[in-house]
């Protein structure tokens, strides 16, 4: 069964840093998104992605934030400067097509200390 | 705006019993509706969604929700649990005609299957 991967499963940074985590989303899927999950706390969405632009941000997705599918396999988030509220779990998730319902990939935890 | 709330942050239920867990939400606008569930250091995976037509869904596992417009409801069922059901379980609304197709969660609930 096709599967969203995401890399690294587990990443530390100190805070100030910029962090890239990775997402291969399924082959034949258009839509991506971007959702977290702080430990103890709902799952939140962050940003969804179609036609290589943004189709929507929350709240949480501020400049600090950025989103890319730099080569038509993987779709990124980057984090500019990381704070000590950005460690979560990061789940990438893809579609093909809207309300199909997504398929996540594992997650990544983020730990900023 | 659309919410999620989830009753029951932890549901222990014996094996072979049967369990329902309770979703509710708020929106004014028509939604779609979704169960996920995640086992341990693993991603959520979709049990089963109403996008329309019989209230009554079947998803996978041996699952089923049932959408109740009147009471804003979309509580899972299962006949009889079994020991690898233990997982959180989460209920998800979107709002079909949002562009960006978000998933407004709720804050889960923990099933632990007891032998």
């Amino acid at each position: 069964e096709p599967e969203v991967t995401q890399t690294p499963s587990h990443q530390v940074t100190q805070m100030g840093q910029e962090v890239i985590l990775r997402c291969v989303p399924i082959s034949n899927h258009l839509y991506f998104y971007w959702y977290r999950q702080i430990l103890g706390q709902k799952v939140e969405f962050l940003v969804s992605f179609y036609n290589n632009e943004i189709s929507e941000k929350s709240e949480i997705f501020d400049d600090q934030f950025s989103v890319e599918r730099p080569d038509g396999s993987n779709f990124t988030l980057k984090i500019r400067s990381t704070k000590l509220e950005d460690s979560a779990m990061y789940f990438c998730a893809s579609s093909r097509t809207p309300n199909y319902g997504y398929t996540f990939g594992s997650g990544t935890r983020l730990t900023v200390v | 705006a659309q919410s999620v709330t989830q009753l029951d942050s932890q549901v222990p239920v014996f094996e072979e019993a049967p369990v329902e867990l309770r979703c509710n939400y708020s929106s004014s606008v028509s939604v779609y509706l979704f169960w996920y569930v995640q086992y341990p250091n693993q991603g959520l995976q979709l049990l089963l969604k109403y996008l329309s037509g019989s209230t009554l869904v079947k998803g996978i596992n041996g699952f089923e929700a049932e959408f109740n417009k009147s009471q804003t409801s979309f509580h899972l069922r299962k006949p009889s649990v079994h020991i690898s059901d233990t997982a959180e379980y989460f209920c998800a609304v979107s709002d079909p005609n949002n562009a960006g197709n978000m998933l407004t969660f709720g804050g889960g609930t923990r099933l632990m299957v007891k032998p």
